[in-house]
């Protein structure tokens, strides 16, 4: 079965740390996509960034990257030079293709609380 | 703009009373989900669709029940079966999982 597991329930950092968030999944399939969301105090979650299984080019995207490596199947997301802006709930998603349907499975989130 | 729009954003329950939670997406998805989320904890799998007039349970089902008549619109009913529903629910739709999911802005859901 499917499983994300993201060990960090919450995280509290003063404003300019870096933060790095951790994301391990479990999956029979050999083809799959990894994403992060980001839950503000809103509620709506919203997209970050999406790998699939082949690809394991790290990325930078401004503050954001991302470091993916299938040999430990893990998906961790860092934040540099955190804003207080960045406090949220962060979310690993794993996807899971199946003939009944498709479907994301998340993991439990990771509290980020950036202090000023 | 296209997106999900959830309503009511703030709902009130007596127990003992079926409550539906509205899900509408203009963004032609043919993929709708529904997801339950408890303070401090991730998201749930409650129902899921992938083409009109068809759906399937996901994780935590019982309880609760959808329909899937239009392709624009999934709504969620809360039955008085469900024991603990008092949580924050969210709608998810999508085109295809390489793009993920659009999720709307929930709907907080209390018993009193």
């Amino acid at each position: 079965a499917q499983k994300v597991t993201q060990a960090q329930t919450e995280i509290s950092v003063v404003e300019k740390e870096d933060v790095t968030l951790d994301c391990v999944y479990e999956t029979r399939d050999t083809t799959y996509y990894l994403f992060w969301y980001k839950q503000p105090p809103s509620g709506e979650l919203v997209f970050l960034i999406r790998r699939n299984s082949f690809d394991e080019q790290n990325e930078i995207s401004g503050r954001y990257s991302w470091n993916f490596q299938k040999s430990t199947s893990s998906f961790n997301f860092t934040i540099t030079a955190s804003q207080v802006v960045d406090s949220a709930v962060y979310f690993c998603a794993l996807s899971e293709v199946k003939a009944a349907g498709n479907k994301l499975t998340f993991g439990g989130g990771t509290r980020v609380l950036v202090k000023p | 703009d296209g997106g999900i729009t959830q309503s009511p954003k703030y709902l009130f329950r007596k127990e003992g009373q079926n409550v539906t939670l509205s899900c509408e997406q203009n963004l032609n998805h043919d993929a709708m989900y529904w997801y339950r989320q408890d303070p401090g904890q991730g998201l749930r799998l409650i129902y899921y669709s992938q083409i009109v007039n068809d759906f399937q349970k996901g994780d935590i089902a019982e309880g609760y029940s959808v329909s899937r008549e239009k392709k624009e619109s999934f709504p969620l009913t809360v039955t008085s079966a469900q024991k603990n529903p008092t949580a924050f629910y969210l709608c998810a739709s999508s085109v295809s999982l390489f793009y993920g999911y659009t999720f709307g802005s929930g709907t907080r859901l209390t018993v009193v």
